[in-house]
């Protein structure tokens, strides 16, 4: 069964550090892993997806990496800001054709201005 | 585009009710729809998948009976909770595969009091 696990639970930076948020998973035989970003009280919205045979996507200033031999994927946030202030949650789908999502349990990322 | 619509965002039910939540795929059309349930400062819980034109998969320790799950239809899946009990209060996600990764409604905060 797969167990995904994010680190930290909580992170406080300053504006425009550059920050990692890391993911790790026990089976490494995933399909695809997606990072998103929840807001309170609202829904989820996708930032990033990998798929199995993918190493890293980027978009605008962030940047997730996969390395399945270890079971781990981290997201980056370049240059942070007070509007990327949200709870950050990893997502791994595992197994092909099963396309059942196990989440971590998120990272709440606050940016101080 | 592969936009999911939830509806409603928020209800307040009388213990003993019923509640219907709808999930629409605007401008795709969703084969599977996946129905998951959050509880406070937790992650997403997968409670069953929906699958067009035939029975609700669901997970181990979700009651089938109380929580009604229909997908009629390629662009519609409902998620009724019957006899609604306030330890039912939480936050339902519905989310639907599309190309590349899976997209998410806005979720329906329940409360039954």
């Amino acid at each position: 069964k797969q167990e995904v696990t994010q680190i930290p639970a909580a992170l406080s930076v300053p504006e425009g550090e550059n920050l990692v948020l890391n993911c790790s998973f026990t089976d490494s035989a995933i399909y695809n892993l997606q990072w998103f970003r929840q807001d309170p009280g609202k829904g989820l919205t996708s930032l990033l997806f990998i798929q199995s045979s993918q190493r890293e996507q980027t978009s605008g200033r962030l940047n997730a990496s996969l390395d399945k031999s270890s079971g781990r994927s981290t997201l980056y946030i370049a240059a942070s800001q007070p509007g990327d202030s949200a709870t950050y949650l990893c997502a791994a789908s595992s197994g092909a054709g099963s396309y059942q999502l196990t989440f971590g349990k998120g990272t709440k990322l606050s940016v101080i201005p | 585009g592969a936009v999911v619509s939830q509806h409603p965002s928020r209800v307040i039910c009388k213990s003993g009710t019923s509640v219907k939540i709808e999930c629409r795929s605007l401008d795709f059309q969703a084969t599977t729809m996946f129905w998951y349930r959050q509880f406070p400062k937790q992650s997403l819980m997968l409670m069953a998948t929906s699958n067009e034109g035939s029975k609700a998969t669901y997970e181990q320790g979700v009651e089938k009976d109380k929580f009604l799950i229909n997908h009629a239809s390629l662009t519609l899946s409902t998620l009724t909770v019957t006899s609604a009990h306030p330890e039912d209060s939480s936050f339902y996600i519905c989310s639907a595969r599309f190309n590349y990764g899976y997209t998410f409604g806005s979720g329906t905060r329940l409360t039954v009091v």
